[in-house]
Order: structure tokens, then sequence, then C-alpha cells
């Protein structure tokens, strides 16, 4: 159980497209999802908070009217990069908070991740 | 705040030895904390994690760490490496139940060699 998915798992866009990131929890319901983007060889950085039904809450230096988070469904966030540029260009992984994971402490679930190529 | 540290961003070990991933952490309140295991061009896998009670946690793949709140410290260990161990170790903290995400340190590299 605990599975989280992400669609799609690579893209490649052109530069000023926007595009858009999928992020499932497949068998449990998820108020709370999160949104990391690692550039390569270095760590996860936090992006933005997503709670189902509410407006997500972006991390300092994020800003919200590029990368649109909506957490419509307690199973589906989405994240859109708007007029992408080739600095936009990451891997970008969303987690998944399972509230009743290992004994009633949150635990998140990460998904495989998506990489992102702006031209 | 809240901050992860790993001692060493690569750590070479020969097939069989002992497997050490150093992590120290700093948070206000008792944290949780997390070790997370990352192949290449793939998601996070959950390797263990620490909440309350036993101190010493067993996770998947033969992986265990032990919180010492003494010395602010979430080591990673393994007695006998295997090929397969070679990835990206992320340990991570967070303020638990708060809903909060996960603070990640910058990652170990870890090879094992035959």
């Amino acid at each position: 159980g605990a599975v989280v998915s992400q669609h799609p798992s690579w893209v490649i866009c052109k530069s000023g497209t926007s595009v858009k990131i999928e992020c499932r929890s497949l068998d449990f319901q998820a108020t709370t999802m999160f949104w990391y983007r690692q550039f390569p060889k270095q760590s996860l950085m936090l992006m933005a908070t997503s709670n189902e039904g509410s407006k997500a809450t972006y991390e300092q230096g994020v800003e919200k009217d590029k990368f649109l988070i909506n957490h419509a469904s307690l199973t589906l966030s989405t994240l859109t990069v708007t007029s992408a540029h080739p600095e936009d260009s990451s891997f970008y992984i969303c987690s998944a908070r399972h509230p009743l994971a290992g004994g009633g402490t949150d635990t998140q679930y990460f998904g495989p991740g998506t990489r992102l190529t702006v031209l | 705040a809240q901050s992860v540290t790993q001692l060493g961003s690569h750590v070479s070990v020969s097939e069989g030895a002992l497997v050490l991933l150093r992590c120290n952490y700093s948070s206000s309140v008792p944290p949780y904390l997390f070790w997370y295991v990352q192949y290449p061009n793939q998601g996070l896998q959950l390797l263990l994690k620490y909440t309350t009670g036993a101190t010493l946690v067993k996770g998947i793949n033969g992986f265990e760490a032990e919180f010492k709140k003494s010395e602010t410290s979430f080591h990673l260990t393994k007695p006998s490496a295997h090929m397969s161990d070679a990835a990206e170790y992320f340990c991570a903290v967070s303020e638990g139940q708060a809903g909060t995400a996960l603070i990640f340190g910058k990652g170990t590299t870890l090879s094992v060699s035959s």
C-alpha cells in the first residue's frame, strides 16, 4: 500500500510553454501533499505544501504565480509550471502525507518524480 | 528552525563491509527522523523512521538507525554492504504530526565496490 504516482515521468517542452504535472495517491487519501524540486546532485528543496480544498502554502522564494498548485481532490494534486524557461529544468518530486501509517504518526510517501527539460 | 547535516557527501565501502552514514539534526521540538534512499532517476523510498519509543529503529534491506538525543544524531548503519545498496541516501527531519514538510540533508552517495 501507500503508492504515489506522478505523470508524466519525463517531459520536454519549449521555452514559454506551460507544463502540468500530476501527483496521485493511489490507495489512500491524502489531505496534504508536498512538492519538492531537486537539482542534479543536490537535495530536495520544498517548494510548497498543498492542502485539499485550500490554497497552497509556498516556501520563501518560490513564485506562486509561476508554479500553480491545485489540490482538487483527496487523491490528486497538480503542479503547473507556467511560461517555463530553461532554468526551470529540474526533477520535480511530490509526496503525499499518509496520516495513519506507522502507528498513527504521519509518513510521507514519495512519487517517482518528473524530469522537466525546458529547451 | 530545523536542519539536518549529513557528514560526508560520498562514502565508499567494499561489499560485505559495514555501512555507516552520519546524520545530525537540529530541532526545537522532539523530532521525527527519517532515512530515505533514492536510486538514479527515481523518487525516494522510505528506509526507516523514528517517531517515539525505542531509539534503535530497524528498517528495510537490513538497515537500522539509532536516535541519540544527547548527540542529536540519527546515524544509519548496515552490518554488511551489498552491491545493490549503492544509491543516494537522505536523512530528514519533521515536526511530526504538525503536518509540516520534511527538511532534508544534502544527501550521501554510497558506493559499494566488489
